[in-house]
């Protein structure tokens, strides 16, 4: 299977433990996006990285969450001091950089992972 | 700054009916719009998307939707359902790398 693949698919946690949550992206894709989507909302923008560099974060990204991606391979997204609000699915996609596409503007389409569901207790 | 509005947030239909889930974005650039849609426990697959050219995109599974710059709409449309498109539907819009996505339309066909 060469798609996105997240681990876990599921984790349970008591208010105030640290998570972390692994994305491994296809393999040539040199962006990795990380999305959070609560019941009833569309996915939101936490953050995206081009190859090892961070190069934007949300407002949605509190201090208590950090994002790496060593290397530029695989990338993990770790909470700290979890908050029942932070009870969600946690998405990762990944593309190609935009400047592979023909036009050189348009983007490329994201690929995304199934997703990692948080609940915090 | 940029947003989606998808105004239903279910839509009920008998299989072979017509079916459009609308959706509006507020943006002050050109925008590039897509459709992604989410079945029962599946991550977001791209179903199509308007990047520039003809307003009218299709994919291959008889989906269309079409690009309405002055309504600031892209509609997404299909002339008969199945029981297999009973999934989530999310339009999406993006000027930079990551998208902005609306709350999502769950399209539930029944026999």
């Amino acid at each position: 299977d060469t798609g996105v693949s997240q681990n876990p698919r599921h984790k349970i946690t008591k208010r105030g433990q640290n998570v972390t949550f692994r994305c491994d992206p296809i393999s040539e894709h040199n962006r990795l996006y990380w999305y959070r989507q609560t019941l009833g909302q569309g996915p939101e923008f936490l953050t995206y990285f081009q190859n090892e560099a961070q190069l934007e974060k949300s407002r949605l990204l509190s201090d208590r969450f950090s994002a790496e991606r060593p290397k530029g391979s695989f990338s993990t997204l770790e909470i700290q001091r979890t908050e029942q609000g932070d009870s969600a699915m946690y998405l990762c996609a990944s593309s190609k950089s935009d400047s592979s596409f023909i036009t050189g503007l348009a983007p490329s389409e994201q690929f995304f992972g199934p997703g990692t569901r948080l609940t915090v207790l | 700054a940029q947003s989606v509005t998808q105004l239903d947030s279910q839509v009920p239909v008998f299989e072979e009916a017509p079916v459009e889930l609308r959706c509006n974005y507020s943006s002050s650039v050109s925008v590039y719009l897509f459709w992604y849609v989410q079945y029962p426990n599946q991550g977001l697959q791209l179903l199509l998307k308007y990047l520039s050219g003809s307003t009218l995109v299709e994919s291959i599974n008889g989906f269309e939707a079409e690009f309405n710059k002055s309504q600031t709409s892209f509609h997404l449309r299909k002339p008969s359902v199945h029981i297999s498109d009973t999934a989530e539907y999310f339009c999406a819009v993006t000027t930079t790398p990551q998208l902005t996505f609306g709350k999502g339309t769950l399209l539930t066909v029944n026999p």
